[in-house]
């Protein structure tokens, strides 16, 4: 069964930063292309950033480049996202998502985990 | 920018046969843009139903099928019933590693 598990969710001031966690079992991690996606309270999903099955390709949405950086440790079955210089509307849950077979880069989604909460407010 | 287009609101009556639609603010979406569907509820993590525009993700009734029309991706439910009533949303594949979410569509069965 697959499990993707997300944590390092909290609150933090603007400016700061977070490193966000996901645990995935289940499937052979390093053979997939994984991304995380938000939602801000009461809006409607958004991807952030991709990263290929080797960690060679990273990909990320306009709003966070340069200040969020997804990367994966396949020895440890775990993505990341490093927060900086976080906004007010950074604020959202963070959810990691596995992206569909033969493909090094997302073009879909087959599995969520539950998400994970990130406020940003001082 | 592309934006990913889908109606904001649809209701449709208990057992009743409703197509969301997915386009595209310029140009035309086609198989090459790998349209896929989730269905999400207030307060959970969203769950996929469509991907590469027709294949149904594991454990989804056939009641959910998705296809290009005309110039758009579409989600079409047939029989609908009261726990479809949620969110659906779109997801087109932009290229150079780029998805894009469509705003989403709140669907009422009633």
């Amino acid at each position: 069964e697959v499990q993707l598990l997300e944590s390092g969710g909290g609150l933090v001031q603007p400016g700061g930063s977070l490193r966000l966690s996901c645990a995935a079992s289940g499937f052979t991690f390093s053979s997939y292309a994984m991304s995380w996606v938000r939602q801000a309270p009461g809006k409607g999903l958004e991807w952030v950033s991709a990263v290929s099955g080797s960690g060679g390709g990273t990909y990320y949405a306009d709003s966070v480049k340069g200040r969020f950086t997804i990367s994966r440790d396949n020895s440890k079955n775990t993505l990341y996202l490093q927060m900086n210089s976080l906004r007010a509307e950074d604020t959202a849950v963070y959810y990691c998502a596995k992206g569909l077979g033969g493909f090094t880069t997302p073009r879909g989604f087959d599995y969520w985990g539950q998400g994970t909460l990130v406020t940003v407010s001082s | 920018q592309t934006v990913v287009t889908q109606e904001p609101s649809f209701s449709v009556s208990p057992g009743g046969t409703v197509t969301l639609t997915c386009g595209l603010s310029s140009g035309s979406v086609s198989t090459s843009y790998y349209p896929s569907w989730y269905q999400q509820t207030p307060g959970q993590a969203p769950r996929t139903l469509i991907y590469s525009t027709n294949t149904r993700s594991s454990g989804v009734p056939d009641r959910f099928s998705g296809s290009i029309l005309v110039n758009k991706a579409a989600l079409t439910i047939t029989g609908a019933q009261a726990d479809d009533e949620s969110d659906y949303y779109c997801v087109l594949y932009m290229g150079s590693g780029i998805v894009v979410f469509g705003g989403g569509t709140k669907l009422t069965v009633l």
